[in-house]
């Protein structure tokens, strides 16, 4: 099993839509969470970082359960530029601090 | 702030050639520095991790000779391939995380632009 899963993609989308993505991790002792957006043949971006209580930023929307180890991302009003995939990462004090990415997952809006 | 550079961006070598690709911290002093490989369609893996002025740590299965890690700075960390093979063609992505420009946490990864690798 991978540490960091993610819904399987694509996901395509009318732009205006809103699209969740969900993420699950296996290691209980993480202990930081983000999401970040991976264009094509570039680095991977941070988008935001996750917290407890749950954080906006604009049209995005990240939640935490850490009971149930899942995590999500919600776009609201989806723009064509938000095509891309989105990469789940989770962080353990108990790996070294080091990243473990999800698989992704891809968003394509279209017109 | 915290930008991280790689060099080159894009590298097309023969089969067994060795390749090096450089990553700096431009703004800032890269405490620990992390090198991952992405493959088509497939997520960043981590590769090693490496810390000023000592040995990097290898994650599992990752060759430690075929893959050498030098941190010399903490600005500069540098990735050789040696005697690279075709299933070595990857995007190579260096990443750089710092105490002091996370809070004390030094959860986030600043990530270099990557290598394109291609081993004909």
């Amino acid at each position: 099993r991978k540490e960091v899963e993610q819904d399987p993609g694509p996901f395509n989308v009318p732009e205006g839509a809103t699209v969740a993505f969900n993420c699950t991790y296996s290691n209980s002792a993480s202990q930081s969470f983000f999401w970040y957006r991976q264009d094509c043949r570039k680095e991977p971006k941070l988008l935001m970082s996750v917290y407890s209580s749950g954080n906006e930023d604009g049209r995005f929307t990240a939640q935490l359960n850490r009971a149930s180890q899942y995590i999500s991302l919600l776009i609201r009003d989806s723009k064509l530029s938000d095509s891309a995939t989105y990469l789940c990462v989770a962080s353990a004090y108990n790996q070294g601090g080091k990243l473990i990415f999800g698989q992704g997952t891809e968003l394509s809006v279209k017109p | 702030g915290a930008v991280v550079s790689q060099h080159p961006s894009r590298v097309i070598c023969k089969s067994g050639t060795s390749v090096k690709i450089e990553c700096r911290s431009l703004d800032f002093q890269a405490t620990t520095m992390f090198w991952y490989r992405q493959f088509p369609k497939q997520s960043l893996m981590l590769m090693a991790t490496s810390n000023e002025g000592s040995k990097a740590t290898y994650e599992q299965g990752v060759e430690k000779d075929k893959f050498l890690i030098n941190h010399a700075s903490l600005t500069l960390s540098t990735l050789t391939v040696t005697s690279a093979h075709p299933e070595d063609s990857s995007f190579y992505i260096c990443s750089a995380s710092s105490l002091e420009l996370a809070g004390g946490q030094g959860d986030e990864q600043f990530f270099g632009p990557g290598t394109r690798l291609t081993v004909l």
